[in-house]
């Protein structure tokens, strides 16, 4: 079985600062590892996701995660916060089999307060 | 497009009381999910339809809960009967076919039982 650790709960930065919201995984077979974020009283939403191919991808709004299966980890980073990126954020990893379901595993969440 | 559509988003009820929470999923996603979260067990996976079929129901709690997908647009969490433990936010959740497809979530429908 897969699993996800996430081991802040809370981060707190200053406004412009850069952060790094840490995600390590651990499964036996390959896995596509996503990033969701949940704005207060919101559903949660896909920020980024890895499936194959380059182990660097990018939100839309400045997010980045790198893939790193040596360490098995996909920590998400932005290099300057703005307040509007205050939520909570989710790890979560599914593995590749082609054979019928796989369940998709969320981590505890990591909330991410921006400081003015 | 509409997005996964909750109803409703806000119930507050007495212990006992049989509760139904609804859900309308992204037309043609043909994956389907109800999410509980919690402040003390973050969020859990209740169960999973496919093409209207349950597949995964490990995580529903007890025999208290229940849920049915009579169709492809629609799909029900009943409650019955309910209890305080069971105060929290309920996600509904569709993907399409597709082994690294995102799930998109609805609202949400808070729930709290006093």
């Amino acid at each position: 079985a897969q699993s996800v650790t996430q081991l802040d709960s809370q981060v707190p930065v200053f406004e412009e600062a850069p952060v790094e919201l840490r995600c390590n995984y651990s499964s036996s077979v390959s896995v596509y590892l996503f990033w969701y974020v949940q704005y207060p009283n919101q559903g949660l939403q896909l920020l980024l996701k890895y499936l194959s191919g380059s182990t660097l991808v990018e939100s839309i709004n400045g997010f980045e995660a790198e893939f790193n299966k040596s360490q098995t980890s996909f920590h998400l980073r932005k290099p300057s916060v703005h307040i509007s990126d205050t939520a909570e954020y989710f790890c979560a990893v599914r593995k590749t089999s082609s054979g019928g379901y796989q369940k998709v595993t969320f981590g505890t969440g990591t909330k991410l307060q921006v400081i003015p | 497009d509409a997005g996964v559509i909750q109803s409703p988003r806000h119930e507050v009820t007495e212990m006992g009381q049989e509760v139904t929470l609804r859900c309308k999923p992204i037309s043609g996603h043909n994956s389907l999910f109800w999410y509980r979260q919690t402040m003390m067990r973050g969020l859990e996976l209740l169960i999973y339809f496919n093409n209207n079929v349950p597949i995964d129901d490990s995580g529903m709690p007890e025999d208290r809960f229940s849920a049915k997908m009579p169709n492809a647009s629609f799909s029900t969490l009943k409650i019955q009967p309910s209890e305080p433990r069971d105060s929290a936010v309920y996600f509904c959740a569709s993907s399409p076919q597709g082994r690294g497809n995102t799930i998109y979530f609805g609202e949400g429908s808070w729930l709290t039982v006093v």
